[in-house]
């Protein structure tokens, strides 16, 4: 069956540390994958997107992820966050419809 | 830069009541698309529906579950009879054109939290 898990449920750095959030796929075909943001009281936002080419993707606000075919990841990275990077971070696999993982809260420190 | 927009933002109903929930998709898209979240859990697809019909349906998405799109604007939830179980976020997307449904980015609207007590 199609899945995405994310390994980090809730994660507290401080601003100016390194964000690394893990993502995992589990599907036969063809992926297309994305990260989405959801900033307290707004709604999913797309930070960044997968579908061919280069496995380093860019996104916004200094977001980029690494697409590693062959161990099934895709990764979110941030060298330096910041306050407002707060919020809830989902990863997910479109195959038509967007499966999600169970999504990573992210608390960044003052 | 358009929206999605969703109506009502919170919702609270008695258990076996009917609900719709409402959804404006960005005007030239044409997939939408309903996703829920109970608190503390996954994002999960609900249905999606393009050229007036259903394209596909989750297990969730049983008999007590329609969409319509009723206008050129609205995309609705209906809920026949609501249970306990059916409270959570309820979120409508919407994508446009692209031949490959893989590829088609899903807008996202704040979503509607429904409570049934």
């Amino acid at each position: 069956a199609q899945s995405v898990s994310q390994h980090n449920h809730h994660v507290i750095l401080s601003e100016a540390a390194s964000l690394e959030l893990g993502c995992n796929y589990s599907y036969g075909g063809t992926v297309n994958l994305f990260w989405y943001v959801q900033y307290p009281g707004q709604h999913l936002q797309l930070l960044l997107k997968y579908f061919s080419g280069d496995p380093l993707v860019k996104g916004i606000k200094g977001f980029e992820a690494e697409f590693i075919k062959s161990k099934f990841s895709f990764n979110l990275r941030k060298p330096s966050v910041q306050w407002s990077d707060t919020a809830e971070y989902f990863c997910a696999a479109n195959t038509g419809k967007l499966i999600f993982g169970q999504g990573t809260t992210l608390q960044v420190k003052p | 830069e358009p929206e999605v927009t969703q109506t009502p933002s919170h919702q609270v109903t008695q258990m076996g009541q009917e609900v719709i929930l409402r959804c404006v998709p960005i005007s030239n898209h044409l997939y939408f698309y309903w996703y829920r979240q109970i608190l503390g859990q996954k994002v999960e697809f609900l249905v999606s529906f393009y050229n007036n019909e259903i394209s596909e349906k989750s297990e969730i998405f049983d008999d007590q579950f329609s969409v319509e799109r009723p206008d050129g604007s609205n995309f609705t939830l209906k809920i026949r009879s609501t249970k306990l179980e059916d409270s959570a976020m309820y979120f409508c997307a919407s994508s446009g054109r692209s031949d490959y449904p893989r590829l088609r980015e899903q807008y996202f609207g704040p979503g509607t939290r429904l409570t049934v007590t």
